[in-house]
């Protein structure tokens, strides 16, 4: 069963506008999410995490907002650039399971100049 | 540095055969996973290596399924009478100390076709 769900397959943004990016977690158990980024025939890369102890995370133009009441959690990138074009994977894990990661099964954004 | 190292890149088998994947880790990285991404599909968990021990197999799909690893490095996992299912991206990521804090480092995977 998914454990994690990213319910957008794909997402279309103009250049210079957010984007955000939505995942829902099912296992009240996780206490450690990521988002990975993906360009075609690569793997995944590290973006940016959020402990289950916050609500926010911010990297520069990547914010994580988790709430964990409603076992919900969003990326937002601003401002979009066209190089954010990629597959955007939602990860969940726990430390019972030893950190392994629970993925979704991605966003793909488009930015549009 | 060198990141995570797959190989092949791609593979294209006969249904029934057997294939090996084989991944070489960041080096110094104790910690290793396999994943694989079947179209349409997102990144599920098969296996993970504490050094060469296996403490979570849990994801393998069938006993067809199988991984080792040796001396903390290479790891290969082994695929015996390929079903057309198993057709999909292998992607092998290391990092420092399994953890909440050591994002994982992912290889460009092995793509495999079974015909």
């Amino acid at each position: 069963d998914q454990q994690v769900k990213q319910n957008s397959p794909s997402l279309s943004v103009q250049e210079g506008r957010i984007s955000i990016l939505n995942c829902d977690y099912t296992n009240s158990m996780f206490d450690y999410f990521l988002w990975y980024k993906k360009y075609p025939a690569e793997g995944p890369t590290f973006l940016i995490s959020i402990s289950s102890i916050k609500d926010k995370n911010e990297d520069g133009r990547f914010t994580v907002f988790l709430n964990k009441s409603a076992k919900h959690l969003s990326l937002h990138i601003v401002p979009s650039q066209p190089g954010d074009s990629a597959v955007y994977f939602c990860a969940a894990s726990a430390m019972y399971s030893g950190y392994a990661l629970n993925f979704g099964k991605g966003t793909s954004l488009l930015v549009t100049p | 540095g060198a990141g995570v190292s797959q190989s092949p890149s791609n593979k294209v088998t006969e249904k029934g055969k057997d294939v090996e994947l084989r991944c070489d880790p960041i080096s110094g990285h104790t910690a290793l996973y396999w994943y694989r991404q079947s179209l349409g599909q997102g990144l599920e968990f098969l296996i993970y290596f504490q050094g060469n021990s296996a403490p979570d197999k849990s994801g393998l799909p069938s006993d067809r399924f199988s991984a080792e690893r040796t001396g903390g490095s290479v790891s290969t996992l082994t695929i015996q009478r390929t079903q057309q299912e198993d057709s999909a991206v292998y992607l092998c990521a290391s990092n420092p100390q399994s953890g909440p804090n050591s994002p994982l480092h992912f290889g460009n995977g092995t793509r495999l076709t079974v015909t």
